[in-house]
């Protein structure tokens, strides 16, 4: 099974409005961390947000918040006002444990398209 | 050089060459890794090393080498590739702590771009 799943995997959105990219886990490590990254056409991924399994509130990280709703198993990301320049792949990752490990595990992404 | 580097941008071999990639990172991170990103799949872990130890191999084959001299350079040595392993080489470094609880987030370099004939 999937650890990490994204199920959109492609989306269209006007600028200016509201995005939310869909991101389900599975894990059964009480302890684990997820994120998100973006990346532009150039390749390279730059880290958006972070959310761990403790942590109480939803993320917050400048536009970005993570709506994570730990009894589904899921942190979609949120772009409240979309940007030409959001157009990019999004990445949903995981992190599990205190183990030592140092693995992340990614989904398959998303292509988001903001239209002017 | 600020954050984590790769060279080369581009690469194209045949299968027969031996080339290597390099990554070099400057942020003073303790753990550093390989992925594949192959087109329609998700990111591959490769590598990791901490500390200059190899932490994980992923089951990749033999053809892919590492090589962590130090904390801030992580070569990939490729011999005798097929077509297949065409595809986004991404190193990324983060800070970590062995045993404990630490999310930090990853920093990628800008990938080396390979294409096997």
């Amino acid at each position: 099974a999937q650890k990490i799943t994204q199920t959109q995997p492609g989306m269209f959105v006007q600028e200016k409005e509201a995005v939310t990219l869909d991101c389900t886990y599975d894990t059964s490590d009480p302890s684990y961390g997820l994120f998100w990254y973006k990346q532009p056409s150039s390749g390279e991924m730059i880290f958006l947000i972070y959310q761990g399994s403790y942590d109480q509130q939803n993320a917050t990280e400048g536009r970005y918040s993570l709506n994570f709703q730990k009894a589904r198993k899921s942190a979609n990301l949120v772009i409240p006002a979309s940007q030409l320049g959001d157009s990019a792949m999004y990445f949903c990752a995981m992190r599990e444990g205190a183990s030592g490990t140092y693995k992340y595990i990614f989904g398959t992404g998303t292509r988001l398209k903001v239209l002017a | 050089e600020t954050g984590v580097t790769q060279t080369p941008r581009h690469l194209v071999m045949g299968m027969t060459n031996k080339k290597s990639l390099k990554c070099e990172q400057h942020l003073g991170h303790n753990a550093m890794y390989w992925y594949k990103q192959s087109a329609k799949k998700p990111l591959e872990l490769m590598f990791v090393y901490n500390f200059k130890e190899q932490t994980e191999n992923n089951s990749v084959p033999s053809r892919f080498s590492p090589e962590c001299p130090n904390s801030s350079h992580l070569f990939l040595h490729l011999h005798t590739l097929q077509p297949e392993d065409s595809a986004l080489y991404l190193c990324a470094s983060s800070q970590d702590f062995f045993g404990g609880v630490s999310y930090n987030e990853q920093f990628f370099g800008p990938g080396t771009r390979l294409t096997v004939l």
